[in-house]
Parts: structure tokens; sequence; C-alpha cells
């Protein structure tokens, strides 16, 4: 499986923009770029994913560089509950669904 | 909103004793994943069904973790005998056969074994 490199923590202040690396210089062609993020005592969730192009929905922004061997999830405004550990993982298509390896990712503190 | 069901939230345990969870995933996901998750680590997957069929289990330690799903809904993780070295949390997420890059996750049972 491609490897993702991502800093262990994070720190910003409530309202202002987040923006979480990851690199993922070994990615292959058909791999996807996956975000999940682990609020504290509970499971994962999911934030977002793309492929190629970046991509956004109501949680946040991904932005994928063009020759994909990085990307940044992007928190157009942090709260408190923002605060968590952040995954990014890759995964190519799979007959059955995807198989996740996760990392120790990315653990963001929101200040406020 | 539809959820991942786990049980018990917490169980804590003597090693060399039996200990089993529960997962009931959102109706109609095909998909089910057990997950274990080691203090400050990510998840790591144990185990995964497409129905009743597991389609990935090379991570279980198969000498004393067992899994089965047998009517492709709910499914049960079993390990005996425990041992120190299994106190962890143990997720369970499922995902949709159609929508299959997002998994969604229980909120895990937190085994300790004494």
């Amino acid at each position: 499986d491609a490897k993702t490199t991502q800093p262990n923590s994070m720190e910003s202040n409530e309202e202002e923009p987040v923006h979480l690396p990851c690199n993922h210089s070994t990615i292959s062609g058909t791999d996807y770029i996956h975000w999940y993020r682990q609020l504290p005592s509970q499971g994962p969730e999911y934030v977002i994913h793309g492929l190629t192009s970046n991509v956004n929905n109501r949680m946040a922004s991904l932005a994928i560089a063009e020759d994909r061997k990085s990307s940044t999830l992007i928190l157009h405004r942090a709260t408190l509950r923002d605060a968590a550990v952040y995954y990014c993982i890759l995964n190519g298509p799979d007959h059955y669904g995807q198989n996740f390896v996760f990392g120790p990712g990315t653990r963001l503190s929101v200040l406020p | 909103e539809a959820e991942v069901a786990q049980s018990p939230r917490y169980k804590i345990t003597e090693k060399s004793q039996a200990v089993a969870f529960w997962c009931d995933p959102i109706s109609g996901h095909a998909t089910l994943y057990w997950y274990r998750q080691i203090l400050g680590q990510g998840p790591e997957l144990l185990v995964q069904f497409q129905d009743e069929s597991v389609v990935d289990d090379s991570q279980l330690p198969k000498d004393r973790f067992s899994a089965e799903r047998l009517k492709g809904v709910d499914s049960t993780l079993k390990i005996q005998p425990a041992e120190l070295g299994d106190s962890a949390m143990y997720l369970c997420a499922s995902s949709h056969r159609v929508s299959k890059n997002i998994q969604y996750f229980g909120a895990g049972t937190r085994l300790s074994v004494l």
C-alpha cells in the first residue's frame, strides 16, 4: 500500500482556516485520497475524498497537487469541535470495498 | 441518522478469559470491517466481510481471534484466550455496496485485559 506522511500535531485558533498537509509521493494513478477524522472517544468519521480534482463539501475542502504527490485538507473556519486526529489515507479501487491503512494521523488542537 | 451499533462500550477481563464483541452495521450495508486501535495509533484492519463471506482476514491472529457474520447482517468478534497485549479499542465499520469510499464507524468497544 502507498504510504502517507503527515505532521504529528498542529495547532489552530478558533474561527481561523486550517490547512492540514499530507505527502504521498508513491501514490499510484488509481489511488484515491481519503480523509477521516477521529474525535475523542469516538470512531473515525468520513470527511472527504478525491482522485485528481479539488473537492468541496459541507465539512471541508480537499486540494490535490497537480502531480498528486501531496494534498491538503482545508477547514475554512476551525471550531472547538474540529479538535481531532485527522487521517490521510490512500487506497485504490477494490472489488469489495476500500481496505484502509490508517497511519498515526495529525492531532489538531483548536485554541479558543 | 443511521449508525453502526457496537456493544459493549467497555469490557474488562482477565487474561486467558474469553471475550466477545458485537456489531450491527447500518441497514443495507454489505461490507463490514473490524479494526483494532491501540492507544496513540491509527486503526488496523483485522477482518473484512462482504455479506457473510470473509474477504480479508490476513491481519487477524487466527490462533485466538475469530469473527463471524452468519446471516450477512450483524457480526461478532471473539478473542479466546485474551492476552494483556489485546487491550485496545475494537472498532466496527460498514460501507454500502455502491458508496464504497465511505466507511461508517461505530463508537467502539474499549477492552482492558488485566
